[in-house]
């Protein structure tokens, strides 16, 4: 089962910073936070991780809370092309598999 | 270039052939899995290969076999096709090592069985 709690749906306007929660307040030391997208009909494509730093990169800002029971995705101009499944994963280190969950449905519209 | 790529990219098929799906990542990574995604969108890992070896197979029915010619190779055999495995197949890889391991899947094989 998946180890994390997001929304189901979320919106978003177009040029607007979009911001998707997640719970994982069971999360241990040795475990990293990951989010994927799925965009419609696409395998899911990896976004950003951290451990317990906040990271950025081209894609998003991940900001992890200091006792790493939750994390925030940030898009900061979202366009309609960001319009998919977030899934927000928590996994260990060197485990293989991820396990996804239901994800949040984000819709950015004009 | 392509990371990770599988054929075919659609499958229809009747009930009870067998069938293969191919994948292939030239990204040099040394580990491979393949997901299933069933109608109600829910994504589960079936099998993970990590130097040609066969590291996670979880409740996957025998019918199912995942093959790994080399590192770059990992393909999916399906036995006696039932209405039940129609779905969407991923392929991923990654690198292990510390520091997290992200996986780069391919397109998915969208299998339909008849």
């Amino acid at each position: 089962d998946a180890k994390t709690t997001q929304p189901p749906s979320m919106d978003c306007a177009e040029g607007r910073a979009a911001n998707l929660p997640c719970n994982h307040s069971t999360i241990s030391g040795n475990e990293y936070v990951y989010w994927y997208r799925q965009i419609h009909s696409q395998g899911p494509q990896y976004i950003i991780h951290g451990l317990k730093n906040n990271e950025t990169n081209e894609m998003a800002s991940l900001i992890i809370t200091e006792d790493r029971k939750s994390s925030t995705l940030i898009l900061p101009h979202a366009t309609l092309r960001d319009t998919a499944v977030y899934y927000c994963i928590v996994r260990g280190g060197s485990q293989g598999n991820l396990i996804f969950g239901k994800g949040t449905k984000l819709s950015v519209k004009p | 270039d392509t990371a990770v790529s599988q054929t075919p990219k659609y499958l229809v098929t009747q009930m009870g052939n067998d069938k293969s799906i191919k994948c292939e990542q030239n990204l040099g990574h040394d580990t491979m899995y393949w997901y299933k995604q069933d109608s109600k969108k829910f994504l589960k890992i079936m099998f993970s290969y990590n130097n040609k070896e066969l590291i996670i197979n979880e409740t996957v029915p025998n019918r199912f076999s995942p093959k790994s010619p080399d590192k770059a190779h990992l393909n999916l055999h399906i036995n006696s096709l039932e209405l039940g495995d129609s779905a969407v197949y991923f392929c991923a890889s990654s690198q292990s090592g510390q520091g997290g391991e992200t996986q780069y899947f391919g397109p998915g094989t969208r299998l339909l069985v008849l």
